[in-house]
């Protein structure tokens, strides 16, 4: 079974600072996933990457995938309160989705 | 309308009673699944319909089953559940053919609580 690993798990971090998490997978995929979910809701998707190499962003958020090291990071810059959420990572293989174990990031005024 | 809807929003019920949950997407896509969420634990797969047919059961327990009519309605029956039960249940939808970076869409999540 494909497993997928998110660090950290928690992330307490300062308005106005930089951090990354990062999700590593155990098996070959060509897609990874990262979603969003906010205390009580469901999960919103960011983004899909589908290719080594491949970089996308948002905001204050930039996530980019290398698919021979078989791990994804999210990127944030200059976090603002609005950000704390709980971020997962996803890869996909066929029509299975495997998730991470979330990183529940908390930004501080 | 959101592209997944789910209801009920919230459940309460003992564990002798018979309840369902219900999801519906409304994005034209034919693959549907159900997550368990429970506190501090990853997202759980539990079942998947491709086409109408399960691919994937995740060695749930019997007390929980699936039924998928047709490509846009799934429903989770649930009966005799126990208290560790108690978690948050998310239906999503992916188009399994077609461009290759689909993605999946949960809907909002069905909040049970088992008494």
């Amino acid at each position: 079974e494909l497993k997928v690993e998110q660090n950290p798990l928690f992330l307490s971090m300062q308005e106005g600072k930089n951090y990354t998490i990062y999700c590593n997978y155990s098996t070959t995929s060509d897609r990874l996933y990262w979603y969003r979910q906010d205390p009580g809701k469901s999960l919103e998707s960011l983004f899909v990457l589908l290719s080594n190499g491949a970089v996308k962003q948002e905001g204050r958020l930039m996530a980019s995938l290398d698919t021979k090291a078989r791990l994804s990071t999210l990127h944030i810059t200059a976090a603002v309160h609005d950000l704390s959420a709980t971020y997962f990572c996803a890869v996909g293989t066929g029509n299975q989705f495997y998730f991470g174990t979330g990183t529940s990031l908390t930004v501080i005024p | 309308e959101t592209g997944v809807t789910q209801t009920p929003r919230h459940l309460v019920m003992g564990m002798t009673n018979k309840k369902s949950l219900k999801c519906e997407q409304h994005l034209g896509h034919n693959a549907m699944y159900w997550y368990k969420q429970s506190a501090k634990k990853p997202l759980e797969l539990m079942f998947v319909y491709n086409f109408k047919e399960q691919t994937e059961n995740n060695s749930v327990p019997s007390r929980f089953s699936p039924e998928c009519p047709n490509s846009s309605h799934l429903f989770l029956h649930l009966h005799t559940l126990q208290p560790e039960d108690s978690a948050l249940y998310l239906c999503a939808s992916s188009q399994v053919k077609g461009a290759k970076g689909n993605t999946i869409y949960f809907g909002e999540g069905s909040w049970l609580t088992v008494v």
